[in-house]
């Protein structure tokens, strides 16, 4: 069965306190990406993936670290979390053109 | 750069009602079209797509969309709804050129009254 994993599903956490949400895929997709979904703001992209050890940014990299050093995962990173990183994080995956992105069921941090 | 636009963030219907929900779109040529649904505590699922051809696409769950140029729209239709149609819905444009890498809407929220 296709699936995109994500790992943890929740998370509250402190400030300052590093933190990795790790992305795997079984589908053999180059294309893979993290977003974040805040109310009234919709989906924005924090980083893309265009294949292994191929990354960039997307609209809203600040704060963020990700890597792809296997064509399966893709971790994200947060080095140092602060509260305006409080939200729910997908990642998405999809064939080598983007057509079609197939998401992970999502990570909620808090950051305290 | 595209853009979408999704003018309704909230539509209340009542169940078995038809449904229309608006995309507009900002690209200078014809884009990649997607609608993806959110159920609650639910990741994205792609709804349906248009990629070129008939303008009038159909998707899962009994949900169709037109593409209309003139408008630069991409609206979501169906004809009857049911409640379990109540979601989060999001409209995505990708560009045909450079890395396709899609731009999301906003999201329109769907609420089913019984």
């Amino acid at each position: 069965e296709a699936q995109v994993t994500q790992n943890p599903r929740y998370l509250i956490t402190v400030t300052g306190k590093k933190l990795t949400v790790t992305c795997s895929q079984n589908m053999n997709h180059e294309y893979m990406s993290w977003y974040r979904q805040d109310p009234g703001l919709g989906l924005r992209q924090i980083y893309y993936s265009m294949n292994v050890e191929v990354t960039d940014k997307g609209d809203v990299p600040e704060g963020y670290k990700v890597s792809r050093k296997e064509k399966r995962n893709f971790p994200l990173i947060l080095e140092s979390p602060s509260p305006n990183q409080t939200s729910l994080y997908f990642c998405a995956t999809s064939g080598p053109k983007a057509y079609e992105q197939y998401f992970g069921p999502g990570t909620r941090l808090t950051v305290t | 750069a595209q853009s979408v636009t999704q003018p309704d963030i909230h539509i209340t219907v009542s169940e078995g009602a038809s449904l229309e929900l608006r995309c507009n779109y900002s690209y200078g040529a014809t884009p990649y079209l997607f609608w993806y649904v959110q159920s609650p505590g639910q990741g994205l699922q792609l709804l349906l797509k248009y990629f070129s051809g008939d303008t009038l696409v159909q998707g899962i769950k009994g949900f169709e969309a037109e593409f209309k140029r003139s408008q630069s729209s991409f609206n979501l239709r169906k004809p009857s709804v049911h409640w379990s149609d109540a979601a989060e819905y999001f409209c995505a444009v990708g560009a045909r050129g450079g890395s396709y890498i899609p731009t999301f809407g906003r999201g329109t929220s769907l609420i089913v009254h019984p």
